[in-house]
């Protein structure tokens, strides 16, 4: 019944070794979003999708990237993470031009060693 | 100035009680609002959208706003200490959130 899919829950990665957090939808939703969250933080927004459009926001490092290669799925790339990455990281999606609420993830949380 | 900013808390009340948790934006043009629930290591859980002046009531939660106040509230009714959480206020399609509110509900 999971609309909003991320995968994995857990994902531990060595500082500096590239990593990848995926998402997939089945709502059929034009707009993907990625927040960063720490801990006792709210979310951060690094970026969002609307379409193939990708919209990155003013201060998101450019250690970050994401990819979305269909409506279905999104992934957020991360290029050397630091100690200063790990954080839960949450996929949302949304309907179109709308004002309607976003759909989020389960998220992943994200460990550096 | 923060875009959004929300009572910081800790928030106590005891089961039973009306809890009141407050929210306001800098962004006069702001057409939707949303309060998230948070429980730790879970994602937000959208508990309550509003989109026009006055109260907005489901079940026991009832969303305030007044837009040209630019603020935001929510209040939880007959408190339960499975309400016991960080609440999230959020402005706008792009969801600038505030801080949170982290609310304790006591037994």
């Amino acid at each position: 019944d999971a609309m909003v899919i991320q995968n994995p829950r857990y994902q531990v990665t060595q500082f500096g070794k590239p990593v990848t957090l995926s998402c997939s939808q089945t709502l059929n939703h034009n707009v993907m979003y990625w927040y960063q969250q720490k801990s006792s933080q709210a979310p951060k927004l690094l970026f969002h999708y609307y379409d193939k459009d990708f919209n990155n926001e003013a201060d998101t490092p450019d250690n970050f990237q994401s990819r979305r290669p269909n409506t279905s799925f999104c992934f957020l790339d991360i290029r050397s993470p630091g100690l200063g990455d790990a954080a839960m990281y949450l996929c949302a999606t949304q309907e179109g031009v709308s004002n309607q609420p976003q759909h989020f993830g389960d998220g992943t949380r994200l460990s550096i060693l | 100035q923060k875009e959004v900013e929300q009572n910081s808390g800790p928030l106590s009340v005891p089961e039973g009680a009306i809890a009141s948790l407050n929210c306001t934006y800098s962004d006069r043009g702001s057409q939707s609002f949303f309060w998230y629930r948070q429980y730790s290591g879970k994602s937000p859980e959208l508990i309550m959208s509003i989109y026009s002046n006055g109260d907005k009531e489901d079940g026991r939660f009832t969303a305030q706003l007044n837009k040209a106040s630019q603020y935001v509230s929510l209040l939880i009714r007959d408190s339960q200490p499975s309400d016991s959480a960080t609440y999230l206020c959020a402005v706008n399609r792009q969801l600038t959130f505030g801080s949170g509110t982290q609310l304790t509900v006591l037994p």
